[in-house]
């Protein structure tokens, strides 16, 4: 069975512009989380979605949403990128995303803003 | 405020010997508790989990130990190998309706031949 799928791999942009990230879960898996990783404030929950409804939502600012699509597939979304969002983004995914579940982890798209 | 955190950020062991990594909790409510790796360039990939009403379980050479009295857990790695070395994490998951998962910083484990 294949694993958590991201693309791309790798992104630059610039500052003010914006970008869509793509995350496919690893078959039959309804709930999609993303999580943002940086050396300084290391991984930190963006959100979590199942059954195409966001369920949780961390403390990132509006420019940073998501969605996912009936197929489970997610994406997320920065808009007016800022030096900060440079990032290594995770998306994960589980079974049902109950509680007592863990996530799998797709290797992430590393995106650099210049 | 609330927080999962990791005793040391870097271990160094030599091959074959045994490595113990640490996780302190603050949340004294927290249920369940997962441990990642996650090698260079890759995702972090789950190891094993462990629920509040254990205190031990274990998996193919790893262990979780969790003591809920001083809100501590550790992963026990045994005959530690150079496939081991990668940055350990421990997370808790904070939603009891969902899924949203917070880490500890991680560490570091490097395997001497």
């Amino acid at each position: 069975k294949a694993g958590v799928t991201q693309t791309p791999r790798y992104l630059i942009k610039t500052r003010g512009q914006q970008v869509t990230l793509s995350c496919s879960p690893i078959s039959g898996h309804r709930s999609v989380s993303w999580y943002q990783q940086t050396p300084g404030q290391g991984l930190q929950f963006l959100f979590e979605y199942f059954s195409e409804t966001q369920r949780n939502k961390g403390n990132f600012p509006g420019r940073f949403s998501g969605r996912q699509f009936s197929n489970s597939r997610s994406e997320m979304n920065v808009s007016t990128l800022e030096l900060g969002d440079s990032a290594l983004y995770l998306c994960a995914s589980s079974l049902e995303g109950s509680y007592f579940e863990p996530q799998h982890f797709g290797d992430g798209t590393r995106l650099s803003i210049l | 405020g609330e927080s999962v955190g990791l005793h040391l950020p870097t271990l160094s062991v030599q091959e074959g010997d045994n490595s113990i990594i640490n996780c302190a909790y603050s949340n004294s409510a927290s249920d369940y508790f997962i441990w990642y790796k996650q090698e260079s360039g890759k995702g972090p990939q789950f190891i094993i989990d462990i629920r509040s009403n254990m205190d031990k379980r274990q998996g193919q050479r790893v262990t979780v130990l969790l003591n809920k009295t001083v809100k501590h857990l550790s992963l026990q790695i045994a005959a530690t190998q150079p496939g081991d070395s990668a940055v350990y994490f421990c997370a808790e998951n904070r939603d009891q309706g969902a899924q949203k998962l917070v880490f500890g910083q991680g560490t570091r484990l490097t395997i001497n031949p």
